[in-house]
């Protein structure tokens, strides 16, 4: 079966520290993979994703992530984080060849402390 | 220029009643895809709508239907609503290329008595 999975719902990381967010899926065919973030009370907002070019992409707001087939993971990265980081973030996959239809992951709350 | 807009950004409904969503994409968007996002999980797909015809619908049951008007804008309807809809209900647009972004409006959130 097809799915994807986030590691840890809940993640603190002090000012400056590393973020790393674990995202692992399932699939059969090569996926699309993204990650997006939800602010409190807003909707999401696309991070980065990887459509099988570049296995490390660049998104916004310093995160990046790396694509790792021989591990199906497509974890999210940010050298130094920042207190506009807290948010829930959540990794999607297409399984279809399309960004319409999209299957996302439970969601990881990151939390940013001083 | 404007995002995704959606409304109405709350409201509350009790058991059995019928429920309306609605939906204008980004303009030059004619891709339209509904999400219901539950407290505490991830948005789980229900229908995308692309030049007014339906080309994909999630695991929701036929309570659950959607249509797209000319403009492109959608409206998502729910029948004889149960405690467990209660959700926010994401619209995002789309370009028609098949690996483009989503761009997610704040949705609407639901709630169910």
């Amino acid at each position: 079966a097809q799915s994807v999975t986030q590691l840890g719902s809940h993640v603190s990381v002090s000012e400056g520290a590393l973020v790393l967010l674990r995202c692992n899926y399932s699939s059969s065919v090569p996926p699309y993979l993204f990650w997006y973030v939800q602010y409190p009370n807003q909707g999401l907002q696309l991070l980065l994703k990887y459509t099988s070019a570049a296995t490390l992409v660049k998104g916004i707001n310093g995160f990046e992530a790396e694509f790792k087939k021989s591990e199906t993971s497509f974890h999210l990265t940010k050298p130094s984080a920042h207190m506009s980081d807290a948010a829930e973030y959540f990794c999607a996959v297409s399984f279809t060849g399309t960004a319409s239809k999209l299957t996302f992951g439970t969601g990881t709350r990151l939390q940013v402390t001083l | 220029d404007a995002g995704v807009t959606q409304s109405p950004t709350h409201l509350i409904k009790t058991r059995g009643q019928q429920v309306t969503l609605r939906c204008s994409p980004i303009s030059g968007h004619k891709s339209v895809s509904w999400y219901q996002q539950v407290l505490g999980q991830g948005p789980q797909f229900i229908f995308q709508y692309y030049e007014k015809e339906e080309r994909g619908r999630g695991n929701f049951p036929d309570r659950f239907s959607a249509r797209q008007f000319p403009n492109y804008s959608s409206e998502l309807n729910v029948n004889a609503l149960l405690l467990g809809d209660s959700a926010l209900y994401l619209c995002a647009s789309s370009l028609p290329s098949g690996t483009g972004e989503l761009f997610f409006g704040e949705g609407s959130r639901l709630t169910v008595l």
